[in-house]
């Protein structure tokens, strides 16, 4: 599981309301990325961090806000959430970028995952 | 649009025979496919990985074609037991031109092994 935990694993929160997960990483890598998983769209990216403060938009940005204040931490927020942000979301890290920057074929690895719930 | 795609949604396959899914791509600049093992109410496993000057790549009981001409790869599960029943995703890493390479996924196949 390449030492990534999720946390919480699942959470029910109401509109309007801000909600923070968080992604923890034991082994010192220096990419990080979060995505959504939801039926019939696979998985898809939302943000990533190429080292601490270091951050930039995926695919579907739109509503989130990350932050990576150190190497083994990785938060996505949800500033107001949404029913549409109702999801399954995973964190991973990816083995390059160890020395200069990252490379195709560097690999990913997924966290277990956080069921989220928008009323 | 998406880059990755596969074939069929489902798949039933019997204990012990052997599974095969597909997945095509789109990008003729693709050069790097990973496969992902998906298990219920967990998060992706890395099953395996091909580089486009390879055709084929073996691992522990799976195989991984790929067929650059039109643009296809297959992953291949001898003797499928039950413990196979996941959905698998195939993946391919594109630049993303902001420093970073990000995965792009296709929406996956739901493999079930009949005992």
């Amino acid at each position: 599981d390449a030492g990534i935990t999720q946390s919480p694993r699942h959470k029910v929160t109401e509109t309007g309301t801000p909600v923070t997960l968080r992604c923890h990483q034991t082994e010192n890598h220096r990419y990080m990325y979060w995505y959504r998983q939801d039926p019939g769209h696979g998985l898809r990216l939302i943000h990533y961090s190429y080292g601490v403060k270091d951050t930039d938009k995926g695919e579907v940005s739109d509503g989130y806000s990350v932050s990576r204040s150190k190497t083994e931490d990785f938060l996505l927020t949800l500033e107001s959430a949404t029913s549409s942000q109702t999801s399954v979301y995973f964190c991973a890290i990816s083995t390059g970028g160890l020395a200069g920057g990252p490379r195709r074929t560097d690999t990913q690895y997924f966290g277990p995952g956080t069921r989220l719930t928008v009323l | 649009g998406e880059s990755v795609g596969l074939h069929l949604p489902t798949l039933s396959v019997q204990e012990g025979d052997n599974s095969i899914i597909n997945c095509a791509y789109s990008n003729s600049a693709s050069d790097y496919f990973i496969w992902y093992k998906q298990e219920s109410g967990k998060g992706p496993q890395f099953i395996i990985d091909i580089r486009s000057n390879m055709d084929k790549r073996q691992g522990q009981r799976v195989t991984v074609l790929l067929n650059k001409t039109v643009k296809h790869l297959s992953l291949q599960i001898a003797a499928t037991q039950p413990g196979d029943s996941a959905v698998y995703f195939c993946a391919e890493n594109l630049y993303s031109g902001a420093g970073s390479y990000q995965l792009t996924f296709g929406k996956g196949t739901k493999l079930s092994v009949i005992p």
